[in-house]
């Protein structure tokens, strides 16, 4: 069965550095969302992309953040220079369309230590 | 501002009994999605129920979505110690450019002692 993946499971990094988080969409999806989760917290939205531009972002989802889909596969996350309030899961998301029926499918998620 | 809010937060049962697990909004939702999350891993898509007084069963879950849209339980039979995990129920906001984002409750997050 297809599924979402996520490179690297685990990222240590400190303060002030930056983090390339990545991703491999279900083929044939065409909308692609990043999520985080800090401990504890709801899962939140971050970003959300289609047709190689984002469609709607967060208020967490500042200049620091940016998103890319280099190529027909990957799909990544970058936090410019992380701060502590980084730490997170992150969930990389796609679906095929928007409507019910056309569900967002989860990657196995990043998890992302900003020490 | 939509809000999902699940209730109870956390639950320990035993083995063999059975359950219920709440999401509940003052907002009206097109549909709403319940994923069963691991220690360390992404959410795992278990339903989507989208009309309102609509119910799905997936062997001993049964899914129910309130008339009214707003509402939506998880009900377990006979639970089992692989049924533990945290429970998220997860709402789509649409914006302007008709795009969806998930809202998300905080879980209920359920333990099955054998």
């Amino acid at each position: 069965e297809p599924e979402v993946t996520q490179t690297p499971s685990h990222q240590v990094t400190q303060m002030g550095q930056e983090v390339i988080l990545r991703c491999v969409p279900i083929s044939n999806h065409l909308y692609f969302y990043w999520y985080r989760q800090i401990l504890g917290q709801k899962v939140e939205f971050l970003v959300s992309f289609y047709n190689n531009e984002i469609s709607e972002k967060s208020e967490i989802f500042d200049d620091q953040f940016s998103v890319e889909r280099p190529d027909g596969s990957n799909f990544t996350l970058k936090i410019r220079s992380t701060k502590l309030e980084d730490s997170a899961m992150y969930f990389c998301a796609s679906s095929e369309g928007i409507l019910a029926g056309y569900e967002q499918y989860f990657g196995p998620g990043t998890r992302l230590t900003v020490t | 501002t939509q809000l999902l809010e699940q209730s109870p937060q956390f639950l320990s049962i035993q083995e063999g009994e059975n359950l219920t697990v709440y999401c509940n909004s003052s907002s009206v939702f097109s549909s709403l999605q319940w994923y069963r999350q691991e220690p360390g891993e992404g959410p795992v898509l278990l339903v989507t129920v989208v009309t309102g007084g609509e119910v799905k069963k997936l062997k001993r879950l049964t899914f129910q979505f309130g008339d009214a849209r707003k509402d939506s339980s998880l009900h377990i039979t006979a639970a089992q110690p692989g049924d533990t995990g945290l429970y998220l129920c997860a709402g789509p906001k649409f914006n302007a450019g008709n795009n969806r984002k998930l809202i998300w409750g905080l879980g209920t997050s359920l333990a099955v002692n054998p």
